[in-house]
């Protein structure tokens, strides 16, 4: 298996623009993760998805960010408008019931807004 | 509700000398635990997990990690810290009733002195 896919690796975008964070999870995992890890704040998750459906975004920091799950393979992460204040590196990750709720993390996306 | 503490932000030991980690949880329920591993620039990696049985387990890399309901705790050991050890780690709880949500310590940031 492949593990989880992430793409871009690196983001380097202007204020004001929309990015685009995509994540293809493990074959078979029905629970995605979208997390963000800075410096100041640690690891925080944003939103999780069980069958493609959004289960708790609480964590999304506010409009400007949105998720997608349309498939069982593919996410995205929007933000629009971006801010210099969401540069960060965004992990996906995935995760079954099969496999005691443990968690496979992608690579991450290193995000840079200027 | 469910939590997790890691004492201590920074540990630092000399190559060859025991590493200990300290992870202290909160749960109403039986917790499923999990040490997690971040190299520099890289995403989260599995190091070991608790979820049934035997209370004492064993990951990889030499590391391993001690279940104790008694004291909620599950901190995580090695006998001989080696340089390539140097990474954050995280400490992590979830439990069957918590949609395979995770929640991480806040990470400790283990440095080898050679």
């Amino acid at each position: 298996d492949a593990g989880v896919i992430q793409s871009p690796r690196h983001e380097v975008t202007e204020m004001g623009q929309e990015v685009t964070l995509r994540c293809k999870p493990i074959s078979g995992h029905d629970y995605l993760f979208w997390y963000r890890q800075t410096m100041m704040r640690g690891l925080e998750l944003l939103i999780y998805f069980n069958n493609n459906v959004p289960i708790d975004d609480s964590g999304m920091p506010e409009d400007r960010f949105s998720a997608k799950m349309p498939n069982a393979s593919f996410s995205t992460l929007k933000i629009q408008p971006s801010e210099p204040r969401d540069s960060a590196v965004y992990f996906c990750a995935s995760s079954s019931w099969t496999h005691y709720n443990e968690q496979f993390f992608g690579p991450g996306t290193r995000l840079t807004v200027l | 509700a469910q939590s997790v503490t890691q004492l201590g932000s920074h540990v630092s030991v000399s190559e060859g000398a025991l590493v200990l980690l300290r992870c202290n949880y909160s749960s109403s329920v039986p917790p499923y635990l999990f040490w997690y591993v971040q190299y520099p620039n890289q995403g989260l990696q599995l190091l070991l997990k608790y979820t049934t049985g035997a209370t004492l387990v064993k990951g990889i890399n030499g590391f391993e990690a001690e279940f104790k309901k008694s004291e909620t705790s599950f901190h995580l050991t090695k006998p001989s810290a080696h340089m390539s050890d140097a990474a954050e780690y995280f400490c992590a709880v979830s439990t069957s009733n918590t949609g395979n949500q995770f929640y991480f310590g806040t990470g400790t940031s283990l440095t080898v002195i050679p």
